[in-house]
Order: structure tokens, then sequence, then C-alpha cells
């Protein structure tokens, strides 16, 4: 099935590094979301974007949607221990449109933090 | 806890044998969205409601596949026949679509493991 394009795959950093990751598609969306998930759990949402150019901060997670309505990208600043986790993009088409309901997502970030 | 909920959170079944996923959103949302995850992959959309419609299936959902949302609230997931290739994360989503915005909310998923 469809799938964003997420990266990178995984990242292995020290405990108090920033980290970056985006999200790219060859197709429009009109939300994009940020989600954390742990091993065996679902997906936690982290940020939600509604509109192009709108960068959003939740804490220590800034995101981002890119103008292209294409792209977004999410940065973590000074990470720790509990940021590690896996990081999905997720973009929907529109809420009100037949069928564009679905979310899509990328196929994930693994984060791995040394201590 | 008013978050989504879902149960049972794991299943070990043999090939060939019936099971059901029960889900039940957040309280008063009124779409509630089946998706499906296997290992290293994002969640992939397989069908959703609004209120007891079914409103769109993907083509993930198979003749062997059935959902209901009968009054609107909980949803059932049914897989009838079991096949190994069937073992995966079924999580379950809800959202509030009457708001200018959506936002899917995840529960914490079904573990379906087919031997």
């Amino acid at each position: 099935g469809q799938q964003l394009n997420q990266s990178p795959q995984s990242m292995f950093i020290q405990e108090g590094e920033d980290v970056s990751m985006n999200c790219t598609s060859s197709s429009i969306f009109n939300t994009w979301l940020w989600y954390k998930q742990d091993p065996g759990e679902g997906p936690v949402l982290l940020i939600a974007l509604y509109k192009a150019g709108e960068l959003t901060s939740n804490g220590r997670l800034t995101a981002q949607f890119g103008i292209t309505r294409k792209d977004s990208f999410l940065n973590i600043s000074a990470s720790i221990p509990s940021d590690v986790g896996i990081y999905f993009c997720a973009g929907q088409l529109g809420f009100l449109i037949q069928g564009a309901q679905k979310l899509v997502f990328g196929q994930g970030t693994r984060l791995t933090i040394n201590p | 806890d008013t978050g989504v909920s879902q149960d049972p959170r794991h299943k070990i079944t043999k090939r060939g044998q019936n099971v059901t996923f029960r889900c039940d959103p957040i309280s008063e949302h009124n779409r509630l969205y089946w998706y499906r995850q296997t290992l290293g992959q994002g969640p992939e959309f397989l069908t959703y409601f609004q209120n007891e419609a079914q409103l769109e299936k993907s083509r993930l959902l198979s003749d062997r596949f059935s959902a209901e949302r009968p009054k609107g609230s909980f949803s059932t997931l049914e897989i009838q026949r079991t096949e190994q290739g069937d073992s995966a994360m079924y999580l379950c989503a809800s959202s509030l679509a009457m708001a200018i915005q959506e936002t899917q909310y995840f529960g914490p998923g079904t573990r379906l493991l087919v031997l």
C-alpha cells in the first residue's frame, strides 16, 4: 500500500543530542501528524499540523508542515532516554473528502539513545 | 482512563480458526478506524466507520475480514479461517470529525499470532 518516505530509518545518538527526521510524499496532504510508538503499544500522538507552513512545538518537540504540503519534519531537542522508540509520520488528505480520511504512514524512524 | 481500548491485547490461534477483536473508542467520537501493522512497517488502513456506517474498505480487507459497529459505539473486527499471513498488530483509532480538524487517537492494539 501507499506509504510516505520517512528518513532516516534509524538513528543512534548520545543523550542530550538534538534529533531531526523528515517525511516526504509524492502527493499532497492537508494534515500531517507525528506519532511515537513503544514496543507492543499503539502509536501515541505527539504533534498535529493542519496548515501548510505551520510550525508547532510540544515541549522539546518541534514539527513543521511543509509549504508544498508534500513534506514534514520533526525535531527533538536535548534528547533523553525516554525519547527512545519508533517515530511515525502520517498524512491525511482531508477528513471531509470522501475516501480521503485514512492516515497514510511512513515506515518509521527508530531512535536509540546511548546514555 | 478515557482513551481508546482494545481487547484482547494478545491472541494466539491456529491456522483456520476464527478470531474476533473488540475496540472501544473514546466516548463521543463518531469515527472509528481499523489499521494493521506488520513488523518493521507503519500501520496500514483497513476500514473505517462514521457512526454505524462503514464508509470505506481497503483492498487489504479480504472477504475473510468483516468489521461491524452496530450501535455506533464499539466495533468488532472478525477474521475467519485465519492464515499465517494474518499475523500482525491490529490497531483501532477513533476521532471526532465534527470540528474543523480531525485527529485520530490510537488504542494499544491487539497482537495476533497465527500458528
